[in-house]
């Protein structure tokens, strides 16, 4: 079975470009979740997705982020403008929707820099 | 929401010694609690979860406790080996909802 993939593994993009991050989650998973590390920080929550649904975006820093799921599969990331501080390690996880496990499933990451 | 603290932020054991990673959580609707490590390079991966309605749970070298009374949870990892050294990430959630995570706990396992 295959994980969870992010695409592109690194980025690397001037203050005020645009960049789109992509997740494909494990296939069957309803759950897509998006976090973001700051090197020596916490695994910051973003947002989460069920389905193509927006379950909980509280924690999108701003409206410069715009995440998308359309028809419940992949997901993408838009962040327009980037700004330094977005600069960080952007994970997508993906969990079933079954109550024998909550277990998240995470991908390898995308390395944002900004510079 | 959801606040979850962790400590020590970095850890360095002897080989064969225990390491010991504990985490307080702040909603009291909280029912599941994952342990994840990152080795540098890869990506988390869940080592050891927790539910609400257990107490301690062990899987070989690696045991979880959790204190709902006193909303804190801890990592114990015994007989550590050098391929233990990792940043460890404890978590708190309510099922699938509001998971947050720790800032983690670099461990460093010295031969």
């Amino acid at each position: 079975e295959a994980g969870v993939t992010q695409f592109p593994s690194h980025s690397v993009i001037e203050k005020g470009q645009t960049v789109t991050l992509r997740c494909d989650p494990i296939s069957g998973h309803d759950n897509l979740y998006w976090y973001r590390r700051v090197m020596g920080k916490e695994i910051k929550f973003l947002l989460h997705f069920v389905k193509e649904s927006k379950q909980d975006e509280s924690g999108m820093p701003n409206n410069r982020f715009l995440a998308e799921r359309t028809g419940g599969t992949y997901s993408t990331l838009k962040v327009q403008p980037a700004e330094l501080e977005d600069s960080g390690v952007y994970f997508c996880a993906s969990s079933q929707d079954h109550s024998m496990s909550y277990e998240q499933y995470f991908g390898p990451g995308t390395r944002l820099t900004v510079t | 929401g959801e606040n979850v603290e962790q400590h020590p932020s970095t850890l360095s054991v002897q080989e064969g010694d225990s390491a010991v990673i504990k985490c307080t959580y702040s909603d009291s609707a909280s029912n599941y609690f994952p342990w994840y490590k990152q080795e540098l390079g890869k990506r988390p991966q869940l080592i050891i979860d927790i539910r609400s309605n257990v107490g301690e749970k062990k899987d070989q070298r690696i045991a979880v406790t959790l204190n709902k009374t006193a909303k804190h949870f801890s990592l114990h990892i015994t007989e550590t080996q050098p391929e233990d050294s990792a940043v460890y990430f404890c978590a708190a959630s309510k099922a699938f909802y509001d998971m947050r995570f720790g800032a983690g706990t670099r461990l460093t396992v010295k031969p």
